[in-house]
């Protein structure tokens, strides 16, 4: 499958800094990817979504100006965390949807996490 | 309502026999997709299975198979011959039809079953 990578894949942080993760396909393009948050023992919680090219699309509930997603083109989307407080610490995994057409079988790929702590 | 439900919040398996974990979904779409995923405590999320609506046969991969019964709307995943390596978490995810106003590719998950092999 196609691979896609987070950086840092772990951050501590003092509380009141942003932090930023990177999300990147490897070798494909990504039309579109998916920011999610994972809390100890929980399900993912999906934050947003990223389409290259224009504005992200925030759930319900999810702070637009707290948590920045970029996805300045077709392999790279970030996510920010802005004055990041410790309730934030979580993990956060990012999906990348392959652009391609049609509706197939194993078309999102998924980072390996990012591990924010904010102290 | 949930779309996606995974009532074992645990189960255990001895090593080598088979185990079974439930999966139930709720969609009016005729078009869906169900998948299982794998997250072993490094936090990857690792695609083990898919199931299309239209596919008549369930699916299989190695190990794993998919047991779907669509009147029932039930996902369940076999894993057979079960290998202290299957210890991990395990999410079943449903991805809807193209629908408008819905975001091509998001994924529903339960909240999944954490599966513990012993020897």
């Amino acid at each position: 499958g196609a691979v896609v990578s987070q950086h840092p894949s772990w951050v501590i942080c003092k509380s009141g800094t942003s932090v930023k993760i990177e999300c990147r396909s490897l070798d494909f393009q990504a039309t579109t990817m998916f920011w999610y948050r994972q809390f100890p023992k929980q399900s993912l919680m999906l934050m947003a979504t990223s389409n290259e090219g224009s504005k992200a699309t925030y759930e319900q509930g999810v702070e637009k100006d707290k948590f920045l997603i970029n996805h300045a083109s077709l392999t790279l989307s970030t996510l920010t965390v802005t004055s990041a407080h410790p309730e934030d610490s979580s993990f956060y995994i990012c999906s990348a949807r392959e652009n391609r057409g049609g509706s197939r079988s194993n078309e999102q790929f998924f980072g390996p996490g990012t591990r924010l702590t904010v102290l | 309502a949930q779309k996606i439900t995974q009532t074992q919040p645990g189960m255990f398996v001895q090593e080598k026999e088979a185990v079974t974990l439930d999966c139930t979904y709720d969609t009016s779409d005729q078009s869906y997709g169900l998948f299982w995923y794998k997250q072993p405590s490094s936090g990857e999320m690792i695609f083990l299975i898919y199931q299309g609506s239209y596919d008549e046969q369930n699916a299989t991969e190695g190990r794993y198979s998919l047991n779907f019964q669509k009147a029932r709307k039930s996902a369940n995943l076999v894993i057979s011959a079960s290998q202290l390596g299957d210890s991990a978490m395990y999410f079943c995810a449903m991805r809807e039809g193209p629908r408008r106003g819905s975001t091509l590719g998001r994924l529903y998950f339960g909240r999944g079953t954490q599966l513990t092999v012993w020897p």
